[in-house]
C-alpha cells in the first residue's frame, strides 16, 4: 500500500499569510494526487486534481505542485473562509490512500 | 446538479450489521464508479471499496474483506454499503463518492452518514 505522509498536522496563520502543506508518497505516484478541503460537518470538496490542476470555480489563491513522491499545496493569501482541514489523496494505485490531514486555523 | 444523498444516522449494537444507502441524481448512474470511505471523528479518511454500477463488479480494501458488501439498485440509482459484525471501532462517518471517468478521485461526495456502534 502507498503511504501518504502529510505535514504539518495543524497550523495557525494570520489572514493574508502564505500557507504551505506537504504530502509525501512512499513510492512514486506520477501526478495522481488530489487535494481536498473539508470544513466541520461537511464532506470533502475538491480543490486541486492531477497535482496541479485547479478545479473550476476554486479561488486562484489555492495551488498545487509536485510529482513523483513529493507534493505541495499552497494558499497564497489565507482568508477566514479557508479555515478547514486539508487532505491529500493518491489515486495511482488501489488501495486508495489519504494523508492524515492538516487543520488550518487563524492566528 | 450532480448530487449524492445518503441515508440517515444509525445506532447499532456490537455484532450487528448496518446498511448505508447513497442515491445519485443529476447524471447517468451507470457511467461512473461509486466509492465508499469512512472517517472516524477527528481522524483521517479510510478507503473501503468501490463498485461499478453498470456491471456490479466490486473491489474491497483488505481491512474490510469478508465484512463489506457493495450493491446497487439501478431502478432508483442507489448504491448500498453493508458492513457486518460491527464493533466500536466501526463508529465513524461513512461517505459515498462519485469517481471520475478515468481517475479515482471523487467529486461529489455524499453528505456522510454517522454510524455509532454502542452497547
Amino acid at each position: 500500500d502507498i503511504q501518504m505522509t502529510q505535514s504539518p498536522s495543524s497550523l495557525s496563520a494570520s489572514v493574508g499569510d502564505r500557507v504551505t502543506i506537504t504530502c509525501q508518497a512512499s513510492q512514486g505516484i506520477h501526478s495522481f494526487l488530489i487535494w481536498y478541503q473539508q470544513k466541520p460537518g461537511e464532506a470533502p470538496k475538491v480543490l486541486i486534481y492531477d497535482a496541479t490542476h485547479l478545479k473550476a470555480g476554486v479561488p486562484s489563491r489555492f495551488s498545487g505542485s509536485g510529482s513523483g513522491t513529493d507534493f505541495t499545496f499552497t494558499i497564497s493569501s489565507l482568508q477566514p473562509e479557508d479555515i478547514a482541514t486539508y487532505f491529500c489523496q493518491q489515486y495511482d494505485n488501489v488501495p486508495l490512500t489519504f494523508g492524515g490531514g492538516t487543520k488550518v486555523e487563524i492566528k | 446538479q450532480v448530487q449524492l444523498v445518503q441515508s440517515g444516522a444509525e445506532v447499532k449494537k456490537p455484532g450487528a450489521s448496518v446498511t448505508v444507502s447513497c442515491k445519485a441524481s443529476g447524471y447517468t448512474f451507470t457511467n461512473y464508479d461509486i466509492h465508499w470511505m469512512r472517517q472516524v471523528p477527528g481522524q483521517g479518511l479510510e478507503w473501503m471499496g468501490w463498485m461499478n454500477p453498470d456491471s456490479g463488479s466490486t473491489d474491497y480494501a483488505r481491512n474490510f474483506q469478508g465484512r463489506i458488501t457493495l450493491t446497487r439498485d439501478l431502478s432508483i440509482s442507489t448504491a448500498h454499503m453493508e458492513l457486518t459484525r460491527l464493533t466500536s471501532d466501526d463508529t465513524a462517518v461513512y461517505y459515498c463518492a462519485k469517481a471520475q471517468v478515468r481517475d479515482n478521485w471523487f467529486d461529489p461526495w455524499g453528505q456522510g452518514t454517522l454510524v455509532i456502534v454502542s452497547s
